[in-house]
């Protein structure tokens, strides 16, 4: 997985909750991404980051925040998680030093609200 | 709004057949064209990506791409049944810009 991990890897939690999910990379690469992967829509980015503490929204950004305090981690948050959030998310990273723009995908985290 | 279409399948190829896979897109503006793999319950594996007009080839994989008819394909020679899986096609704009993928076709290689 291009030395990316994901934090949890399953969590169900209930409705209004805040829930925050992290991606951890050490490839030292410039930018990271989050996607979701329902069925019926594929994958679908959520907020992408092209360095640390410059963050940017996707297609279906509502209801999500980032954070990039460091080049290696890329929070994303459920201020109050609804059951629409329910869904595989994850993250993505490319832009490492010389090399080119492929984007290499985490293990991916399997969020339940009920 | 961007969009990739691909057709979702399932497609049936005979194991040792070459499986074709195709993609359209919407945004003339697209720079990068990517094939990715993702077997049931994994993440994406990238096994592809093109730049420019034309054929890429790597092993049993080929990669074309038509700007002009803004077509994407993949070529898979020798099918084997690991090769089953759902592929998906992706692009993407200049800079920074986040992938915009099409729904995946579900390809089952028959033994």
């Amino acid at each position: 997985d291009a030395g990316i991990t994901q934090s949890p890897r399953h969590k169900v939690t209930e409705t209004g909750t805040p829930v925050t999910l992290r991606c951890h990379q050490t490839e030292n690469h410039r930018y990271m991404y989050w996607y979701r992967q329902d069925p019926g829509h594929g994958l679908r980015l959520i907020h992408y980051s092209y360095g640390v503490k410059d963050t940017d929204k996707g297609e279906v950004s509502d209801g999500y925040s980032v954070s990039r305090s460091k080049t290696e981690d890329f929070l994303l948050t459920l201020e109050s998680a609804t059951s629409s959030q329910t869904s595989v998310y994850f993250c993505a990273i490319s832009g490492r030093t010389g090399g080119t723009n492929e984007q290499f995908f985490g293990p991916g985290t399997r969020l339940t609200v009920l | 709004q961007k969009e990739v279409e691909q057709n979702s399948g399932p497609l049936s190829v005979p194991e040792g057949a070459i499986a074709s896979l195709n993609c359209t897109y919407s945004d003339r503006g697209s720079q990068s064209f990517f094939w990715y793999r993702q077997y049931s319950g994994k993440s994406p594996e990238l096994i592809m990506f093109i730049y420019s007009n034309g054929d890429k080839e790597d092993g049993r994989f080929t990669a074309q791409l038509n700007k002009a008819s803004q077509y994407v394909s993949l070529l898979i020679r020798d099918s084997q049944p690991s090769d089953s899986a759902t592929y998906l096609c992706a692009v993407r704009g200049g800079g920074a810009d986040g992938l915009t993928f099409g729904k995946g076709t579900h390809l089952i290689i028959q033994p």
